[in-house]
């Protein structure tokens, strides 16, 4: 069964540089989910989108930004990256009403910012 | 506003043994979705199992069922003949009107070991 992919899954850059991370939900997923799990944390909300529009913002960087495309896919763009930006990086999908409510992970991508 | 809390950073558990990780929840929402997520040290985010809050009856997946307690808030997850593999960190989260948009809220992990 098709899964969330996400690209790239490993990162890195230097500070103050820009960076761009890919997911690609479920087929039929409407609903997108942004994580970020420092080392040794629990994953954090960053920030989610359903039906290409912006559903709820947790505790995203003013330097973070997102978006839905048409096709459902998500870019979270990071941009003058700092040290504590190092982490990993999880999208989520599930669909937006019905089910069972259970988010479906990527793999995650990890991003290290020397 | 939801939150998890789980009190055992780490367990140990020896293999073929039955371990029970904690997980209290607080929510004032009456319809909630928990659950429990399987993280290994290569880092994906396996689910586990689900409870609703409404649900009658108390969930299981193969080896892993849900002790749902709903007047106590608790959640725990019960993994019966532990096995190696089973070593990694485990989240418990939490979903307010699961089937909607909502986001997922994590406790801070428990990190199990199993031994032989």
């Amino acid at each position: 069964a098709a899964g969330v992919i996400q690209s790239p899954r490993h990162l890195i850059k230097e500070k103050r540089e820009t960076a761009t991370l890919k997911c690609y939900p479920i087929p039929r997923h409407d609903t997108v989910y942004w994580y970020q799990q420092g080392p040794g944390q629990d994953p954090q909300f960053l920030i989610s989108f359903y039906e290409k529009m912006q559903s709820d913002k947790g505790s995203i960087p003013d330097r973070f930004s997102a978006q839905q495309f048409s096709d459902y896919h998500s870019e979270l763009n990071m941009s003058s990256l700092e040290l504590g930006d190092s982490a990993l990086y999880f999208c989520a999908s599930s669909t937006g009403t019905g089910g069972a409510g259970e988010l479906f992970f990527g793999e995650g991508s990890r991003l290290t910012v020397l | 506003a939801q939150k998890i809390t789980q009190t055992q950073p780490g367990m140990f558990v020896q293999e073929k043994e039955a371990v029970t990780l904690d997980c209290t929840y607080d929510t004032s929402d009456p319809s909630y979705g928990l659950f429990w997520y399987k993280q290994p040290s290569s880092g994906e985010m396996i689910f586990l199992i689900y409870q609703g809050s409404y649900d009658q009856q108390n969930a299981t997946e193969g080896r892993y069922s849900l002790n749902f307690q709903k007047a106590r808030k608790s959640a725990n997850l019960v993994i019966s003949a532990s096995q190696l593999g089973d070593s990694a960190m485990y989240f418990c989260a939490m979903r307010v009107m699961p089937g909607t948009a909502s986001k997922l809220t994590f406790g801070t992990g428990t990190r199990l070991q199993v031994t032989l």
